[in-house]
């Protein structure tokens, strides 16, 4: 289940399921966003990218959804594998002129075998 | 191909100290951002230098500051140390400006202050 407090929301599942991540943007002006998975100890890396003239991108084993009427982007993770298990951060350029990402907090994924 | 590479990976000071970080983009890329990620939180902009200048900067007090060298490498400097100063500091490198070229990521200095 999903929780939020202090402490990262954390998102658990089994191995297989499929697993969806969400985030709240800030600034109905954004039109490029981004997500990226920050593993234990690493910098984030790029995992799938939605610019504002679309609702839905799908890559290998992922798929993004972004409704602009309620700034919400998702990220869809098919078939969860305990290498996903991850923090997940989605981010949003309020500027494109100025080229300044903003982040979210984050959703730790923690997927059990 | 090497990635965006940071020095040093750990890095503990004391409070008033002044603190350098370096970051090394991938070869050809001319913009490089810093962030900083604090304990249980999001990555928060400082700095953004594309061919040597200064192009934007985050929230953050006049200590923090920075610059971009000739061959696009990068410092971060923290001046009067303070205890909540104590975060990941990553830098990140692009080909453009984001939005129209990927951000590669480096694995980040943590910086303890004490």
């Amino acid at each position: 289940g999903e929780s939020v407090g202090l402490h990262l929301p954390t998102l658990s599942v089994q191995e297989g399921d499929n697993s969806i991540i969400n985030c709240a943007y800030s600034n109905s002006a954004s039109d490029y966003f981004i997500w990226y998975k920050q593993e234990s100890g690493k910098g984030p890396q790029f995992i799938i990218d939605i610019r504002s003239n679309m609702d839905k991108r799908q890559g290998q084993r992922v798929t993004v959804l972004l409704n602009k009427t309620v700034k919400h982007l998702s990220l869809q993770i098919a078939a969860t594998q305990p290498g996903d298990s991850a923090v997940y951060f989605c981010a949003e350029i309020l500027n494109s002129g100025y080229s300044t990402l903003t982040f979210g907090k984050g959703t730790m994924l923690l997927v059990s075998p | 191909e090497a990635g965006v590479t940071q020095s040093p990976t750990h890095l503990i000071k004391t409070r008033g100290q002044q603190a350098t970080l370096r970051c090394s983009p991938i070869s050809g890329h001319t913009s490089v951002y810093w962030y900083q990620q604090a304990l249980g939180l999001g990555l928060q902009f400082l700095l953004w230098y594309d061919e040597g200048e200064e192009r934007n900067r985050g929230n953050f007090p006049p200590r923090f500051s920075g610059r971009q060298f000739p061959n696009y490498s990068s410092e971060l400097n923290v001046n009067a140390l303070e205890l909540e100063d104590s975060a990941l500091y990553l830098c990140a490198s692009s080909l453009g400006t984001v939005g129209d070229a990927e951000a590669f990521f480096g694995q980040g200095t943590r910086l303890t202050v004490v």
